[in-house]
């Protein structure tokens, strides 16, 4: 099945700066890679997601890239501020002939920006 | 309102009594699904639900019962709840069909079983 790996486990930037978290990711025949941002005492809600078919996507401060030859998806929050800081997760589905597929999430990043 | 719910939201139980998570959705969702969050470990999905009857088992489903006789509800059972089992417990749904979308979370259940 599929397998996330998300880096780094914890990030601090300074307000203004950019961060960045990348994911790597098993199955080939993945297609769709969201991500999840989870403010503490929070439900984790989708920020930004890519498919397969584009390779990069943007949302005002967010994007995301995709490499589908290295099998690795990034997202980039550019000019962060304090509201920015939270727990942000990876994901990736395992496509299968029955259907809409589950999502495999990483570990989750910790990004804390500093004011 | 568009959302998903959970109860209950916090829970203190002791080792070997069943209990019951519910989770309902108003949003028409044939794709539900359940997850534990612990520290270190992020979401790990313990069931999933593609359609009514239809289950299925996740990554750690060891524990777990769940079941799906309508469409908007997909309880999460602990027939026989252990120490291991304390986390805090998500339920999503999605959807469905053969295109994944947004997953919606609910606002999740903190489980301590002493």
């Amino acid at each position: 099945g599929e397998n996330v790996e998300q880096h780094p486990s914890t990030l601090s930037v300074q307000e203004g700066d950019s961060a960045v978290i990348k994911c790597t990711y098993s199955d080939s025949a993945s297609n769709y890679f969201p991500w999840y941002k989870q403010e503490l005492g929070k439900r984790p809600q989708l920020i930004i997601d890519i498919r397969s078919n584009v390779g990069e996507k943007k949302d005002q401060r967010i994007a995301v890239t995709l490499n589908k030859t290295a099998k690795h998806f990034s997202l980039h929050i550019t000019e962060t501020q304090p509201e920015d800081s939270a727990v942000y997760f990876c994901a990736a589905n395992s496509p299968r002939n029955s259907g809409n597929t589950p999502l495999v999430f990483g570990k989750g990043t910790r990004l804390s920006v500093i004011a | 309102e568009a959302q998903v719910t959970q109860n209950p939201r916090y829970l203190i139980t002791v080792t070997g009594k069943k209990l019951t998570v519910t989770c309902s959705q108003n949003m028409n969702h044939e794709y539900m699904s359940w997850y534990r969050q612990d520290p270190g470990l992020g979401l790990r999905q313990i069931y999933y639900s593609m359609n009514v009857e239809v289950t299925d088992k996740g990554d750690v489903p060891e524990g777990y019962k769940v079941s799906r006789k309508e469409k908007r509800n997909f309880p999460l059972i602990l027939e026989s709840p252990s120490p291991n089992q304390t986390s805090l417990y998500f339920c999503a749904s999605s959807y469905g069909g053969r295109v994944t979308g947004e997953l919606f979370f609910g606002e999740g259940s903190r489980l301590t079983v002493l």
